[in-house]
């Protein structure tokens, strides 16, 4: 079954330091992967996705990830925190096979400091 | 913001009462899934419906059933509520049923079951 792991529930970083929020993945089967955000009382927002193709995707609001698949990672990183970047991250893996399931993570809270 | 609207906002129920949950997709999207966030935790699927059929489910049981209507608008039914059925509940439309097609999420409802 999938299943997708975050590294540490809190991560804290000052404005204009870089932001890495980790993520693996397990998945018997080529993934599609997922990194959302939810800012309080507010649905989730996609902010990138891996299908296929390049394994280096780029999203909204600066933020990129890249699939490794060696390492089962989709690490999400943006070069330049900023105060509006504050929210819950979950990333998702999701495929072809599995009847439409979603697997979410348990979420990360990025904390900016001015 | 989404297209996407959820009914009510908040709601709060007993122990062994019924729910309707409603979402309105957003337009020319035939895909609604629905998912559980319990407070902390990410979001788990429940399930999919494509065209007015159910299209896949995740690891709920059937007291959890829905409906997609011919605009498809969607609700969610939960039957014999259970402490632990209190969460967010968020739906999702999308283009298509294949999870290449990006989900746009409604607000969520909030469920407290007493």
């Amino acid at each position: 079954a999938q299943s997708v792991t975050q590294l540490g529930s809190h991560v804290s970083v000052s404005e204009g330091a870089l932001v890495l929020l980790r993520c693996n993945y397990s998945s018997s089967v080529p993934p599609y992967l997922f990194w959302y955000v939810q800012y309080p009382n507010q649905g989730l927002q996609l902010l990138l996705k891996y299908t296929t193709g390049a394994t280096l995707v780029k999203g909204i609001n600066g933020f990129e990830a890249e699939f490794k698949k060696s390492e089962t990672s989709f690490h999400l990183t943006k070069p330049s925190a900023h105060m509006s970047d504050a929210a819950e991250y979950f990333c998702a893996v999701s495929d072809l096979y599995n009847n439409n399931d979603m697997r979410f993570g348990a979420g990360t809270r990025l904390t900016v400091k001015p | 913001e989404t297209g996407v609207t959820q009914s009510p906002t908040h709601l709060i129920k007993t122990r062994g009462q019924q729910v309707t949950l409603r979402c309105s997709s957003q337009s020319g999207h035939n895909t609604v899934s629905w998912y559980q966030q319990a407070l902390g935790q990410g979001p788990q699927f429940i399930f999919q419906y494509y065209r007015e059929e159910e299209n896949g489910r995740g690891n709920f049981p059937p007291r959890f059933s829905g409906l997609q209507f011919p605009n498809y608008s969607s609700e969610l039914n939960v039957n014999a509520l259970e402490l632990d059925d209190s969460a967010l509940y968020l739906c999702a439309s999308s283009r298509g049923r294949d999870r290449t097609y990006e989900q746009y999420f409604g607000p969520g409802t909030r469920l407290t079951v007493t």
